[in-house]
């Protein structure tokens, strides 16, 4: 079946120690979205890729990069994790088609910063 | 900006009865409407979808959901709860440009289902 892998499931890195979680999919969709949900809370976007056009929201921090090297991988880089970024991560995926198209997601990445 | 707010963090039925979940929206055009569900340490997945056609949409395992403009409201319903409902619903709105979409999500709500 098509789908989105996030690999690993759960990641425990150390304060200030840089990770990178990653997200492939087998959709063959031209957009790849990261998103950050924190504990009890909503999914919040980070960014996306239009094939190999990035785009940031507003708000994200510095401390979060993404790369796309190809059009099955999309990964996100926490440069320096800090205690407030444990979250769970969420990759997603669209065709391409704007804003009234379907987004799939994969099954995150538990985050825990110690 | 568009937003939704999703009213009642915490509904409880029993299994069997009716289930309604609310979803009111903020928005001066169109709004683009979805309802995805998550289960514990999962990702979301999309449970149904309003894209300005039919105003009651239906979507899977049973639940469906009715745009109401004059309302502003797309709330979620199901006439029989069974116990795999439980999980997180989250209503979102999509915005973005013509070639990607941006989900902004109400703060979700946990369904309990109890026999």
């Amino acid at each position: 079946d098509a789908m989105v892998i996030q690999n690993p499931r759960y990641q425990v890195t150390q304060f200030g120690k840089p990770v990178t979680l990653s997200c492939s999919q087998t959709l063959n969709h031209n957009v790849m979205y990261w998103y950050q949900q924190k504990s009890s809370q909503a999914p919040k976007l980070l960014f996306h890729y239009y094939d190999k056009d990035f785009n940031n929201e507003a708000d994200t921090p510095d401390n979060f990069q993404s790369r796309r090297p190809n059009t099955s991988f999309c990964f996100l880089d926490i440069r320096s994790p800090g205690l407030g970024d444990a979250a769970m991560y969420l990759c997603a995926t669209s065709k391409g088609q704007g804003a009234r198209e379907t987004q799939y997601f994969g099954p995150g990445t538990r985050l825990l910063v110690l | 900006a568009q937003s939704v707010t999703q009213l009642g963090s915490h509904v409880s039925v029993s299994e069997g009865a009716l289930v309604l979940l609310r979803c009111n929206y903020s928005s001066s055009v169109p709004p683009y409407l979805f309802w995805y569900v998550q289960y514990p340490n999962q990702g979301l997945q999309l449970l149904l979808k309003y894209t300005s056609a039919a105003t009651l949409v239906k979507g899977i395992n049973g639940f469906e959901a009715e745009f109401k403009k004059s309302e502003t409201s797309f709330h979620l319903t199901k006439p029989s709860a069974h116990m795999s409902d439980a999980a997180e619903y989250f209503c979102a709105v999509n915005t973005g440009g013509t070639s990607y979409g941006k989900l902004t999500f109400g703060q979700g709500t946990i369904l309990t289902v109890h026999p």
